[in-house]
């Protein structure tokens, strides 16, 4: 069965570098998403993308996140200057249709900032 | 905004036995889902229920909704040792794309 895959699995970083969350997508799906999961806490939605931009983006993505399709089967998340507030498990995610029907997640990269 | 909540949060029964989770939610929606995730794994769509919809079967998943209550409920069935992980209901509202999680449910089925 297709997935979706991510890397890398953990990613370790100091506190104000930069990052970048890799997914690939299934390869017929349209619609693509990043999700994450501050430990303890709910499974929060960050950003939509569809048709090369931004559909939709939550009050957590502000201007240190930003998001990109760079050859046609990457989808990244990047975080410019991460914070310690960071730290999360970073779920990626696809659907085929419009985005809010069933959506097929990655096993996500777990960040831990320093 | 639009959040599901689970209840009860920690579950714990024998295999054979059925395992039945809550969700409530605040708003209206457009549907509701339901997640299951292992430890360690992503979210696995489990199924999809309308607000048109009352009750949904898929295998041994019974999922009903009461939108009059903004309840939902997950039902599993002749649970077995891999069921064990936890669940997650999930609203969608009309007119945005985003699924709203709750917290989970962590369901452990003992052998």
């Amino acid at each position: 069965e297709p997935e979706v895959t991510q890397t890398p699995s953990h990613q370790v970083t100091q506190m104000g570098q930069e990052v970048i969350l890799r997914c690939v997508p299934i390869s017929n799906h349209l619609y693509f998403y990043w999700y994450r999961q501050i430990l303890g806490q709910k499974v929060e939605f960050l950003v939509s993308f569809y048709n090369n931009e931004i559909s939709e983006k939550s009050e957590i993505f502000d201007d240190q996140f930003s998001v990109e399709r760079p050859d046609g089967s990457n989808f990244t998340l990047k975080i410019r200057s991460t914070k310690l507030e960071d730290s999360a498990m970073y779920f990626c995610a696809s659907s085929e249709w419009q985005g809010n029907e069933k959506l097929f997640f990655g096993s996500g990269t777990q960040l831990s900032v320093l | 905004s639009q959040q599901g909540e689970e209840d009860p949060q920690a579950l714990s029964i024998q295999e054979g036995e059925n395992a039945t989770m809550n969700c409530s939610y605040k708003t209206s929606i457009n549907n509701l889902q339901w997640y299951r995730q292992n430890s360690g794994r992503g979210l696995v769509h489990l199924i999809l229920i309308r607000s048109n919809e009352r009750e949904k079967h898929s295998g041994r998943l019974r999922v009903t909704l009461d939108t009059s209550k903004k309840s939902s409920s997950l039902l599993i069935t002749a649970s077995r040792a891999a069921d064990t992980a936890s669940y997650f209901c999930a609203t969608v509202s009309y007119g945005n794309n985003r699924l709203a999680f709750g917290k989970g449910n962590q369901v452990v089925v003992i052998p």
